[in-house]
């Protein structure tokens, strides 16, 4: 199975801040990746596929880029309803695998 | 709008089973793959299985494979998790999640999810 690393495991930041997530893939997998939000005890919350492909009705502060095995997830300016948890997921194979999280927390 | 409403959730012990059951409306639920992803508490996401829109193509975790099936009764608008032989680190909340591509036969990302049903593994 491939699988997803994602660095840090947790950040802490401010209102403001330009905040960056990294997925690495033990193999490629190409742009068939996805990343998604999940607040405490919520359903997670698809924000990205395709790598840089934006979901409808996501703000436009968060961005995805990267191919092959890294890619990342950036916010531009982290807002309040920013602070939550993020997993990458990829979907190149018939066993999708998530990446074990980072969590956004406030500074 | 999109609904996937899982219920069937509960307390069992371990070697017992369980079913789940997902309901689903808003969607043309017989067009799309449909998956079971997990959570155990205050742990990650983990996926568990998917069956593909017209329910010749099923994958499964290694985690789950031969414990657990997956089935759909697309007459129903349900999808359904039979989980045998339960064990401890079987305990999360199970979500369903609507596949993002129309008629696909492999796994995609995941463009909707209900809000989950605890199992509890528990002697």
């Amino acid at each position: 199975d491939i699988q997803m690393t994602q660095s840090p495991s947790t950040l802490s930041a401010s209102v403001g801040d330009r905040v960056t997530i990294t997925c690495r893939a033990s193999q490629s997998i190409s742009s068939w990746l996805a990343w998604y939000q999940q607040k405490p005890g919520k359903a997670p919350n698809l924000l990205i596929y395709e790598a840089s492909s934006l979901e409808s009705g996501v703000p436009s502060r968060f961005s995805g880029s990267g191919s092959g095995t890294q890619f990342t997830l950036t916010i531009s300016s982290l807002q309040p309803d920013d602070f939550a948890t993020y997993y990458c997921q990829h979907y190149s194979s018939y066993s999708p695998t998530f990446g074990q999280g980072t969590k956004v927390e406030i500074k | 709008q999109v609904q996937l409403v899982e219920s069937g959730g509960g307390v069992v012990q371990p070697g017992r089973s369980l079913r789940l059951s997902c309901a689903a409306s808003g969607f043309s639920f017989s067009s799309y793959g449909m998956h079971w992803v997990r959570q155990a508490p205050g742990k990650g996401l983990e996926w568990v299985a998917v069956m593909s829109y017209d329910g010749s193509n099923k994958y499964y975790a290694d985690s789950v494979k031969g414990r657990f099936t997956i089935s759909r009764d697309n007459s129903r608008n349900t999808l359904y998790l039979q989980m045998d032989s339960l064990r401890a680190e079987d305990t999360a909340v199970y979500y369903c999640a609507k596949d993002s591509i129309l008629a696909a036969m492999s796994p995609h990302y995941f463009d909707y999810w209900g809000q989950g049903t605890l199992v509890t593994v528990s002697s």
